[in-house]
């Protein structure tokens, strides 16, 4: 599975839009890129994913470049409860064994 | 929605007795789990891959012996820490796929189950 660059850390204000980056230079034709969060001592949440077209569900927003070697994950409203690490990782989909390779992440603090 | 549990939620144990944890998928079934495991202020790393009538796939490094896990129905996979040493202090995190739906590849997390060995 494709590497994946990710900011350690990031603050946002509360009640605005959340960007988060993810470079993933090396992704192949085939791999998808996901987008998991995980809030403080709990499991990870599974948020959006995406191959190549921008995708939108209720949580968020995945906008794909192009060249697709990169990606960003919108959170539109943020709001304190989505204080947490996300995750990107890119992989492909269907593959044996399907794993997920978890990278350092972001932390993000929403702050009032 | 997916729910997958885990039971317990938290254990404290002496050094040297074994650990069992159970992962439970709710309302699906599911051939395949994961098992991770995070250390403070880490990143989750994948332990073993355990398939529902066969042995686990253990992640290189990862003592087959030590953590053994058994997925003996479509519902329930167990890892059990044996002989247990407070460097194995940790979150231990499942994750199950459902194995009918459409989106099969897609991985549900449990709470995670924090041991802490004294």
């Amino acid at each position: 599975d494709a590497k994946t660059t990710q900011p350690t850390s990031m603050d946002c204000a509360e009640g605005r839009a959340a960007n988060l980056p993810c470079n993933h230079s090396t992704i192949s034709g085939n791999e998808y890129v996901y987008w998991y969060r995980q809030i403080h001592s709990q499991g990870p949440q599974y948020i959006i994913h995406g191959l190549k077209n921008n995708e939108t569900n209720e949580m968020a927003s995945l906008i794909i470049t192009e060249d697709r070697k990169s990606s960003t994950l919108i959170l539109p409203h943020a709001t304190l409860r989505d204080t947490a690490v996300y995750y990107c990782i890119v992989r492909v989909d269907r593959a044996a064994g399907n794993k997920l390779t978890f990278g350092g992440g972001t932390r993000v603090l929403v702050k009032p | 929605g997916a729910v997958v549990s885990q039971h317990p939620s938290w254990v404290i144990c002496k050094s040297g007795t074994s650990v069992k944890i159970e992962c439970r998928s709710l309302d699906f079934q599911a051939t395949t789990m994961f098992w991770y495991r995070q250390f403070p202020k880490q990143s989750l790393m994948l332990m073993a891959t355990s398939n529902e009538g066969s042995k686990a796939t253990y992640e290189q490094g990862v003592e087959k012996d030590k953590f053994l896990i058994n997925h003996a129905s479509l519902t329930l996979s167990t890892l059990t820490v044996t002989s247990a040493h407070p460097e194995d202090s940790s979150f231990y995190i499942c994750s199950a796929r459902d194995s009918l739906a459409p989106t099969y590849n897609e991985q549900f997390f449990g709470p995670g189950t924090r041991l802490t060995v004294l």
